[in-house]
């Protein structure tokens, strides 16, 4: 079956500009993460959503980030007066149920703020 | 250990040869362990979670040990080939059933 879809792919964004980006989570899916790959790091994560409840944002890093899961199923993450320091790779993924499960992952949108 | 550390960062190793790298955590607050490999432009691919001490996982050619109490994690490639080139990432998860603490990766080349 469709695994998890991210767009845009890639995303050039001037600074100060706002940017979506846009997550379709494997159908039937109740758990959906957002992570922040930032160049020479590894994936962190971002917030939690069970179906449209946004259980833990605690990794967001500052009140320009914004992300919602209005239907419980496609998620959008919202970049607000983007700063050079958001270019990163933004990894979407999604579980069937809460609990110690995998976690399948979309193929990321890589910002970049110039 | 205070982070989710992976060694080495890179290595480049011939086709046909065996290779492992180690992933160190935090012993403490351990619910489960994830591996993924993560070949260019593509999405991650998860390879195993583990949950319990001494846990032994195989997939193929790949397989993965796990030792909670020392906060280690091996990762084993038999008879490597080029289609394993990849960053292969380990995760942790403390706890939340949800929040997973990634390494920086290892890259992984194997040449023909």
């Amino acid at each position: 079956g469709a695994g998890v879809s991210q767009s845009p792919r890639y995303k050039v964004a001037k600074r100060g500009q706002d940017v979506a980006l846009r997550c379709d989570p494997i159908s039937g899916h109740v758990s959906l993460f957002w992570y922040q790959q930032a160049l020479g790091q590894g994936p962190e994560f971002l917030t939690y959503f069970q179906n449209e409840a946004q259980l833990d944002k605690s990794g967001l890093p500052s009140d320009r980030f914004f992300a919602e899961r209005p239907e419980g199923s496609v998620s959008t993450l919202k970049i607000q007066r983007t700063q050079q320091e958001d270019s990163a790779v933004y990894l979407c993924a999604s579980s069937p149920t809460p609990g110690v499960f995998t976690q399948y992952f979309g193929p990321g949108t890589r910002l970049t703020v110039t | 250990i205070l982070n989710v550390e992976q060694s080495p960062q890179s290595l480049h190793v011939q086709e046909g040869d065996s290779t492992n790298f180690t992933c160190s955590f935090p012993s403490s607050n351990f619910y489960a362990l994830h591996w993924y490999r993560w070949e260019t432009a593509k999405s991650p691919e998860a390879l195993f979670v583990m949950t319990l001490n001494g846990d032994e996982k195989k997939k193929g050619r790949i397989s993965a040990t796990l030792n909670t109490k020392e906060g280690y994690s091996y990762l084993y490639i038999k008879g490597s080939q080029p289609e394993d080139s990849a960053t292969y990432l380990c995760a942790k998860d403390g706890g939340s059933n949800y929040k997973l603490t990634f390494g920086k990766g290892t890259l992984l080349t194997v040449n023909p």
